[in-house]
């Protein structure tokens, strides 16, 4: 199984946006749009937060974007708040059906 | 109120067998396919099984392909996970996750159990 590769850590401000990148190949990220997002506090569990690159479940923030573009997808939170600090792992189709998930992005609010 | 609740998790000596279940609630368990997903205490998320609606179509993952086994029990809303020949990398919590499609699309999943610790080692 691929993984994806995931910056280790980004920090912003509040209020300001921070973006986190997820960079795979052609076999998953470039292949199709069926890259997530999953928001883990510590201690908690992991939750969907984006779906099919750009796609909010309900009751998500709209501060919290995706986006795709070639073999690379991101995630966008706009007006970061104290309640984002959190992993972020992205995850996606791999052709020949699997699965791969990045290594994990932990963002911090300064 | 959906929820997937995990058990049969605990230590195990390296080589042994171990079997997790997942109970399953709030929703109609046998229209949907399932999959379980483990995390190394502290470390990132990893993908080990998916099976079917009806169980016709079941995948694992590189690392645990020929020594998992994956199954459920649609009339008990059960899910479970056959752990063998267990190696001490297999040591994570395992979460029992729901999709949203009856297929292995491996698109997204909406509902995380608590998960169940496994620990492996002499």
């Amino acid at each position: 199984q691929s993984a994806l590769a995931q910056p280790r850590s980004v920090s912003g401000s509040p209020g300001q946006s921070v973006t986190i990148s997820c960079s795979g190949t052609s076999r998953d990220v470039g292949g199709y749009n069926y890259v997530s997002w999953y928001q883990q506090h510590p201690g908690k569990v992991p939750k969907l937060i984006i779906y099919d690159v750009n796609e909010r479940p309900s009751g998500v923030p709209d501060r919290f974007s995706g986006s795709k573009s070639g073999n690379a997808a991101s995630l966008t939170i706009s007006g970061l708040q104290a309640e984002d600090e959190a992993d972020y792992y992205c995850c996606s189709y791999v052709d020949s059906d699997t699965l791969a998930f990045g290594g994990g992005t932990k963002v911090t609010v300064l | 109120e959906v929820q997937l609740v995990e058990s049969g998790g605990g230590l195990v000596q390296p080589g042994r067998s171990l079997r997790l279940s997942c109970i399953a609630s709030g929703f109609t368990f046998d229209d949907f396919a399932m999959y379980w997903v483990r995390q190394v205490p502290g470390k990132g998320l990893e993908w080990v099984s998916g099976i079917s609606w009806n169980s016709g179509t079941i995948g694992h993952g590189d690392s645990v392909k020929g020594r998992f086994t994956t199954s459920r029990d649609n009339a008990k809303n059960s899910l479970h996970l056959e752990m063998s020949s267990l190696r001490p990398e297999d040591t994570a919590f395992y979460y029992c996750v729901k999709s949203t499609s009856r297929w292995l699309d491996f698109r997204y999943f909406d509902i995380w159990g608590r998960g169940a610790l496994v620990t492996v080692s002499s």
